[in-house]
Parts: structure tokens; C-alpha cells; sequence
């Protein structure tokens, strides 16, 4: 079956530290997306990629990046850890299938701690 | 005006009662709408998914959009403590390809 997996599903590290967070999809999604969800903010898109090669700015972008170098995955890199970016994180993908439909799909989620 | 808003909740109704669940929005983000039920400590679900007005159901779940009055609810029936969850409403942007803004979410809890 396909799916979206994410790891590590929970990380602790230290300020200052570079950070990658995984994504692949087996869904053959062309879109992909990154959110953090803290209390009191909900969902917050950090980047998305419309396809390989292809990556944009979210509304929480500062401090991350990602790159899109095939379709299946899209991981997500923290420069310089700060204590701000404990959170859940989670990546998702979508297909367009016409008529404007996006229905996202996500993985199961990263714990971050930042110490 | 936020894009998309739900009633922050938390909401509690009896087993075998029926949910409620509303969320309006904007003029920004008008085509289609989602809803996701996530468990604590556990990633968004999508269960619905409604684009046109009207409702739409599937099971006990009926999503109901009216565009005229910008907004979209979910209706639980013979709800279930398993439905305990926060449910979170979605739109899709009008001129953001692919990108959806969700609400706050509302915390449901169906009690015995």
C-alpha cells in the first residue's frame, strides 16, 4: 500500500545543531508539504514543493529549508536548532485529480525537542 | 478576518447524540474544504473531503458547505467515544495551488 512515512519520529538535540527530518512518499504525489503544529497555532506550513526541483516558502519558513531532488521525498532541514522550534512535524503530500481536489495525506509525525 | 475559523470548543456530547462541527471562512480561500479528525498524539486524518454545495455523506459522517454564507460543517451522527478527537477544517486557497489553510480545530468529546 502507499504511504508517507517520516523519521525520526522523535529527536532531541541541541541548540545550535544542523537537523534533518525525513519525508518519502510512495504515493507518486507530485506536491509536498511541511507543517509544524504547536498548541495555540494549529498547523503551520513551513515549505512546500509542487515537484522535483521546485520548493517555496511557507508562512514559518525562517530557520528551514528544503530541497526536492526526487519525487518521493522532501526532507526537512533546520540550519541552526533553536529552542523555538521544539514542535510536532509533519510532512504531507497531495495529487491533483481535477475539479481543484488537493486532498493532503500525512505522515505520522516528528517530535522535535531542542534543548 | 482569519481565512479559515472554527469553534475553538471543546465541544462534549452524549453517546448517540449528534456532532456538530462549524467553520467559516473567507473570500481568500474558496474552493474546496476538507476535514480531518486527529487523535491525540497522532497525525490528521482526512474524512471528508466536499467541493460543491450541498452535503455530502459518507456513513455517519455529513459535510454540509454553503457558499453563500462562506461556511462548511461536519455532522457526526450516533456519535461514539471513538469519535473523541480534534477535527480540523481545511480550505484550499483561490489562488494558492495545492496549499490548504486550517483552522484552530475543535476538541469533540463524546462521553458515555
Amino acid at each position: 500500500d502507499a504511504e508517507i512515512t517520516q523519521s525520526p519520529r522523535h529527536k532531541i538535540t541541541e541548540t545550535g545543531r544542523q537537523v534533518t527530518l525525513a519525508c518519502h512518499q510512495t504515493w507518486n504525489h507530485n506536491n509536498m508539504f511541511w507543517y509544524r503544529q504547536d498548541l495555540g497555532h494549529g498547523l503551520r506550513l513551513i515549505h512546500y514543493s509542487y515537484g522535483v526541483q521546485d520548493t517555496n516558502k511557507g508562512e514559518v519558513s525562517d530557520g528551514y529549508s528544503v530541497s526536492r531532488s526526487n519525487t518521493e521525498d522532501l526532507p526537512l532541514t533546520l540550519e541552526s536548532a533553536a529552542s523555538s522550534q521544539t514542535s510536532v512535524y509533519f510532512c504531507a503530500s497531495s495529487e491533483s485529480r481535477g475539479q481543484g481536489t488537493y486532498e493532503q495525506y500525512f505522515g505520522p509525525g516528528t517530535r522535535l525537542t531542542v534543548t | 478576518q482569519k481565512e479559515v475559523e472554527q469553534n475553538s470548543g471543546p465541544l462534549s456530547v452524549p453517546e448517540g447524540a449528534i456532532a456538530s462541527l462549524n467553520c467559516t471562512y473567507s473570500d481568500r480561500v474558496s474552493q474546496s474544504f476538507f476535514w480531518y479528525r486527529q487523535y491525540s498524539g497522532k497525525s490528521p486524518e482526512l474524512i471528508m473531503s466536499i467541493y460543491s454545495n450541498g452535503d455530502k455523506e459518507d456513513g455517519r459522517f455529513t459535510a454540509q458547505l454553503n457558499k453563500a454564507s462562506q461556511y462548511v460543517s461536519l455532522l457526526i451522527r450516533d456519535s461514539q467515544p471513538s469519535d473523541s478527537a480534534t477535527y480540523l477544517c481545511a480550505a484550499l486557497g483561490g489562488t494558492s495551488y495545492g496549499k490548504l489553510t486550517f483552522g484552530q480545530g475543535t476538541i469533540l468529546t463524546v462521553h458515555p
